[in-house]
């Protein structure tokens, strides 16, 4: 069974730092990786995706790499602000099923 | 955002009743999906189904139900609830092709007392 893992499981940083979160998974054999955010009490947004033959993908200040045999992903996120503070996620779909394997995410806290 | 729609967004009942959430989306996509999300296991699927009337079981589908009679509704069902289904569900939704985005609901907060 597909393991996924994230840490730190919390992290805080000052505004202005760039920072990166990780992903690690055990099976190497996925369709795609999916970050996410979620905001206490709502709903996963989904941030970007990645296919298994992608590299990164990048949306504004957020850059996602995947290294699929090496089993990671890191999520860089530039010049943070305070309105980034939120769970992150990563999920990985398998290419077996439909199933979609979830960390249980990286807190996050950006001090002004 | 997808259109997606989950009722209630909170609810508490008691052990034994019987308890249905309802997911609707707007989006016409194929597949929708039940999680639920409990703190040190991050989200785990409970059934998913890929079109009218086809369902299928995720990792912890044990005392849930499924039902998708119209593309757009998908109901999940707690015939006897007990506290360990205490939790917060979201629907999810995907157009079906396995490269597409996962897009989540809002989440209904379910107490079983």
């Amino acid at each position: 069974k597909q393991e996924v893992t994230q840490i730190p499981a919390a992290l805080s940083v000052p505004e202005g730092e760039n920072l990166v979160l990780n992903c690690s998974f055990t099976d190497s054999a996925i369709y795609n990786l999916q970050w996410f955010r979620q905001d206490p009490g709502k709903g996963l947004t989904s941030l970007l995706l990645i296919q298994s033959s992608q590299r990164e993908q990048t949306s504004g200040r957020l850059n996602a790499s995947l290294d699929k045999s090496s089993g990671r992903s890191t999520l860089y996120i530039a010049a943070s602000q305070p309105g980034d503070s939120a769970t992150y996620l990563c999920a990985v779909r398998g290419l077996v099923g439909n199933q979609f394997y979830f960390g249980t995410g990286t807190s996050l806290t950006v001090i002004p | 955002d997808a259109g997606i729609t989950q009722s209630p967004r909170h609810k508490v009942t008691e052990t034994g009743t019987p308890v249905t959430l309802r997911c609707h989306q707007t989006e016409n996509h194929r597949y929708m999906y039940w999680y639920r999300q409990d703190p040190g296991h991050g989200l785990r699927l409970i059934h998913y189904s890929y079109g009218v009337k086809d369902t299928d079981k995720g990792e912890v589908s044990d005392g849930y139900s499924v039902s998708r009679s119209k593309t757009e509704d998908f109901l999940l069902t707690l015939e006897s609830a007990t506290s360990s289904q205490t939790s917060v569900y979201f629907c999810a939704i995907s157009e079906g092709h396995r490269r597409e985005k996962l897009f989540f609901g809002s989440g209904t907060q379910l107490s079983v007392l």
